[in-house]
């Protein structure tokens, strides 16, 4: 069975704070998604990596793909309460989808 | 880009009651769509793999005969709760992908309250 392990499951910091969210798997995967979630709304798709050691820039988020392809990490760089949601990471496989359990991010002003 | 359709937003139902829920592609051809349950602050619950034209495949643990699955078309996939119960109370979403590879598009989510 496939496990994604993602840390920290809570976090809240302080505006301008730097924070980095990990997602761990002792499985192969081809791509590895993150989302973001606002409460009531299905989650959005921030960036997808499919090459290991592959590196995303998205403004103030950095997203990281193992060079191995079994993990990925998401840094957020002077976060702002407008970065405040839950944030998934899921790997992907033969067309299916391996969620880990979610970040819950509180940004603080 | 991609968009998924969901309806409806909300839903209020009284126990016994069975419920149905809509998912379209709207500017691409599905013939996979997935449906999910999310409890409050967890992560995402595969229930069923909606497949265009033939069965659902159904997740260990989900019971067919009370959440019907029909994907008559490649845009449209509906989840019916059948006979609901309060402890079906949840939100409820739906995906789909137009390459399976790159990322998957999202419902907004029905949340469902049986009462």
């Amino acid at each position: 069975t496939q496990l994604l392990e993602q840390s920290p499951q809570f976090l809240s910091i302080q505006e301008g704070e730097n924070l980095t969210v990990y997602c761990n798997s002792s499985s192969v995967f081809s791509s590895l998604q993150w989302y973001r979630q606002e409460p009531g709304e299905g989650p959005v798709l921030l960036v997808t990596v499919v090459t290991g050691g592959e590196v995303k820039k998205l403004k103030r988020l950095t997203f990281q793909f193992g060079d191995a392809r079994k993990d990925s990490s998401l840094h957020i760089t002077a976060a702002q309460p407008g970065d405040t949601g839950l944030y998934l990471c899921a790997g992907g496989s033969n067309y299916q989808l391996i969620w880990g359990a979610g970040t819950k991010l509180i940004i603080k002003p | 880009g991609a968009v998924v359709s969901q309806h409806p937003s909300r839903v209020i139902c009284k126990s016994g009651t069975s419920v149905k829920i809509e998912c379209r592609s709207l500017d691409f051809q599905a013939t996979t769509m997935f449906w999910y349950r999310q409890f409050p602050k967890q992560s995402l619950m595969l229930m069923a793999t909606s497949n265009e034209g033939s069965k659902a495949t159904y997740e260990q643990g989900v019971e067919k005969d009370k959440f019907l699955i029909n994907h008559a078309s490649l845009t449209l996939s509906t989840l019916t709760v059948t006979s609901a119960h309060p402890e079906d109370s949840s939100f409820y979403i739906c995906s789909a992908t137009p390459d399976g590879f790159y990322g998957y598009t999202f419902g907004s989510g029905t949340r469902l309250t049986v009462v």
